[in-house]
C-alpha cells in the first residue's frame, strides 16, 4: 500500500528557506505512470498547488511561486524534496505531498501533512 | 489561470439527507474536474475524477455530474462521516482548488 510521509523542520525564520522531503514507502518513486506533488494549506484557509516532479526530474510549478521554488527527486532514497526560499509569514501553511498520473492531474494518495510556521 | 467557485460556502444538512453542493469554472475546463473530501485534521482524499468516476473505495451515494463549466458533487443520503469539507479541482489547465464547501450537521 502506498505511503507517503513528509518530513522537515516545523518552524522557519522569515526570510529564510523551508525545507521539506517526502518519503515514498509501498511503491517505486521511478514510475513512468505518475508525477510527485507539493500542495500547501494555510490554516482554515483552501488548498495552492506548489509543484510536481517525475522521477527523471522533470518540473513544473505554480506560476505565482515559481520564483522561489525548487523541487527535486533522489530516487536511490524514494524521496523528492521542496525548497522554498525567501519565506514570510504568507507561507506558513501545512505542506502535503501527494501523487497524480501521469497523463492526468487529479490526486490520487497524499501525506498527512506537515504544519510549518514562520515565525522569528 | 482557471478559476474555481464552489457554492454554498456551508451547507447545513441533517443526517440521512441528501446534499448537493456546486462547482463552476471559468473558463470551460471539459470533465478535467475532481472532488475531495476533508474531514478536521486530515489530508484530502479523492472521491472523484473526470467529473463523474468515483475512486478506488469510495461508497455509490456520492456521484458526480457536469462538464464544461458546471459541476455537482451530490451525497445521498448523509452518514455522520460524511461531515466534512469538499474541494473541487481543475486538471485542465495545470492545477487549481476551489474554495471548498463545508457540509456541517443541522
Amino acid at each position: 500500500q502506498l505511503q507517503l510521509q513528509e518530513s522537515g523542520p516545523g518552524l522557519v525564520k522569515p526570510s529564510e528557506t523551508l525545507s521539506l522531503t517526502c518519503t515514498v514507502s509501498g511503491d517505486s518513486i521511478s514510475s513512468t505512470f505518475f508525477y510527485w506533488l507539493w500542495i500547501r494549506q494555510p490554516p482554515g484557509q483552501g488548498l495552492e498547488w506548489i509543484g510536481s516532479i517525475s522521477y527523471t526530474g522533470s518540473t513544473s510549478y505554480n506560476p505565482s511561486l515559481k520564483s522561489r521554488v525548487t523541487i527535486s527527486v533522489d530516487t536511490s532514497r524514494n524521496q523528492f524534496s521542496l525548497r522554498l526560499n525567501s519565506v514570510t509569514a504568507a507561507d506558513a501553511a501545512v505542506y502535503y505531498c501527494a501523487r497524480r498520473y501521469t497523463s492526468a492531474w487529479f490526486l490520487d494518495s497524499w501525506g498527512q501533512g506537515t504544519l510549518v510556521t514562520v515565525s522569528s | 489561470e482557471i478559476v474555481m467557485t464552489q457554492s454554498p460556502a456551508i451547507l447545513s444538512v441533517s443526517p440521512g439527507e441528501r446534499a448537493t453542493l456546486s462547482c463552476r469554472a471559468s473558463p470551460s475546463i471539459g470533465s478535467n474536474l475532481a472532488w475531495y473530501q476533508q474531514r478536521p485534521g486530515r489530508a484530502p482524499r479523492l472521491l472523484i475524477f473526470g467529473a463523474s468516476t468515483r475512486a478506488t473505495g469510495i461508497p455509490a451515494r456520492f456521484s458526480g455530474s457536469g462538464s464544461g463549466t458546471e459541476f455537482t458533487l451530490t451525497i445521498s443520503s448523509l452518514q455522520s462521516e460524511d461531515f466534512a469539507v469538499y474541494y473541487c479541482q481543475q486538471y485542465d489547465n495545470w492545477l487549481t482548488f476551489g474554495g471548498g464547501t463545508k457540509v456541517e450537521i443541522k
